[in-house]
């Protein structure tokens, strides 16, 4: 089954312990890129990839990193997590040859920051 | 600096009604606009997507315009089920590098 994978689904951590989220997909796409949800502002893009080895900042990139070593998966790192990353978060690809393939999304994971 | 608007934020109607949700974008050079459902818990479903060059997109019981030079878009149900609730995303894709900007949602409940 086509799909893209998020690991934990919830994650309940401290201020300041390393985390990181792991998103793979098995769609051999080459666009991949990481959201945030949040009441009242939408979603808003964090990183994403065009390919491998090649990442670039979106909307919201402070506290986050991202790495791209294998095609189907785009891990999001959080070196020193604080309270106001506790959001939605939701990974997703596509194809990139063409910007009218659809975004598939991965069923989010939930993270709070105490 | 393009925004996407989508009103109203919430909508409860009656089963089997038909509904509209609108979707408006202030800048009309978009290369698509994609229509997403979001259900409790879970990630976004892509329903349906319109070409800059299209008018309009159906998937069974729903149905997506375009108009960019008014910059408008309507996600069209028909005959409207329970199991139809869930939040309705809008995005529109902006550039070459395929960045999104989306819309807020409206939250639509199908009363049984």
């Amino acid at each position: 089954e086509a799909q893209v994978t998020q690991n934990p689904r919830y994650l309940i951590t401290v201020t300041g312990k390393k985390l990181t989220v792991t998103c793979s997909q098995n769609m051999n796409h080459e666009y991949m890129s990481w959201y945030r949800q949040d009441p009242g502002l939408g979603l808003r893009q964090i990183y994403y990839s065009m390919n491998v080895e090649v990442t670039d900042k979106g909307d919201v990139p402070e506290g986050y990193k991202v790495s791209r070593k294998e095609k189907r998966n785009f891990p999001l790192i959080l070196e020193s997590p604080s309270p106001n990353q506790t959001s939605l978060y939701f990974c997703a690809s596509r194809l990139r040859q063409s910007y009218n393939s659809p975004l598939h999304f991965g069923n989010g994971t939930r993270l709070t920051v105490t | 600096k393009q925004e996407v608007t989508q009103i109203p934020a919430a909508l409860s109607v009656p089963e089997g009604e038909n509904l509209v949700l609108n979707c408006s974008f202030t800048d009309s050079a978009i290369y698509n606009l994609q229509w997403f459902r979001q259900d409790p818990g879970k990630g976004l479903t892509s329903l349906l997507l319109i070409q800059s060059s299209q008018r309009e997109q159906t998937s069974g019981r729903l149905n997506a315009s375009l108009d960019k030079s008014s910059g408008r878009s309507t996600l069209y149900i028909a005959a409207s089920q329970p199991g139809d609730s869930a939040t309705y995303l809008c995005a529109v894709t902006k550039d070459s590098n395929y960045q999104l900007i989306w819309g807020a949602g409206t939250k639509l409940i199908i009363k049984p």
